[in-house]
């Protein structure tokens, strides 16, 4: 149980075009869904928080209009990168959460690797 | 505000050595304290957890105990193999916002 699925596993675009990375909850409903960042050999950057119906909140820095968050249903969430650029190339990563033995568990997808040439 | 801090890797064992990664953190009140193991081009696994003090999380030969007095949960593994090659996030529960805190990291390279 508790798998979350992300899609596409890999994606090359073009400079200033849009790119869509969805999250997936498989076998469970989650509420909240959080997007991360990871640069290469780095922790993991929290991004912004999707919840359910209504809009992300987004971490300190996180540009609102350029990473386009939309959790339209209990089991999907996606971020759009839009107007893409080289430094945009990154690996994505999402999670969802679980309430579990009075905590909260984070299930994390696969990942998404993101190269904008 | 709430941290995590991983002593830097990498670091290198050979098959059947001793294993320990600490972690110590800052918070206020009483998170709950994971780690998380991520394997080569892959996204994260939660490898164990410990949600009060003294608890005790296990996996896979894994160990970490919550020890509050030194605000520490460092991870121990009493014999590694190759498999285990892969980086170790220690990471907290910010309390009362589900937002998991990570350290940075720790790299782990198990040579036969």
């Amino acid at each position: 149980g508790a798998v979350v699925s992300q899609h596409p596993s890999r994606v090359i675009c073009k400079s200033g075009t849009s790119v869509k990375i969805e999250c997936r909850s498989l076998d469970f409903q989650a509420t909240t869904m959080f997007w991360y960042r990871q640069f290469p050999k780095k922790s993991l950057m929290l991004m912004a928080t999707s919840n359910e119906g209504s809009k992300a909140t987004y971490e300190q820095g996180v540009e609102k209009d350029k990473f386009l968050i939309n959790h339209a249903s209990l089991t999907l969430s996606t971020l759009t990168v839009t107007s893409a650029h080289p430094e945009d190339s990154s690996f994505y990563i999402c999670s969802a959460t679980i309430p579990s033995g009075g905590t909260y568990e984070q299930y994390f997808g696969p990942g998404t690797r993101l190269t904008v040439t | 505000g709430d941290s995590v801090t991983q002593m830097e890797g990498p670091v290198t064992l050979s098959e059947e050595a001793f294993l320990t990664i600490n972690c110590t953190y800052t918070a206020t009140g009483y998170p709950s304290l994971f780690w998380y193991v991520q394997y080569p081009g892959e996204g994260l696994q939660l490898l164990l957890k410990a949600t009060k003090a003294d608890d005790k999380g296990s996996n896979k030969g894994f160990e970490a105990t919550y020890r509050k007095e030194t605000t520490s949960f460092h991870l121990e593994k009493g014999s590694v193999q190759v498999s285990d090659s892969a980086v170790y996030f220690c990471a907290l529960l910010s309390g009362g916002y589900n937002k998991l805190i990570f350290g940075a990291g720790t790299r782990l390279a198990v040579h036969p």
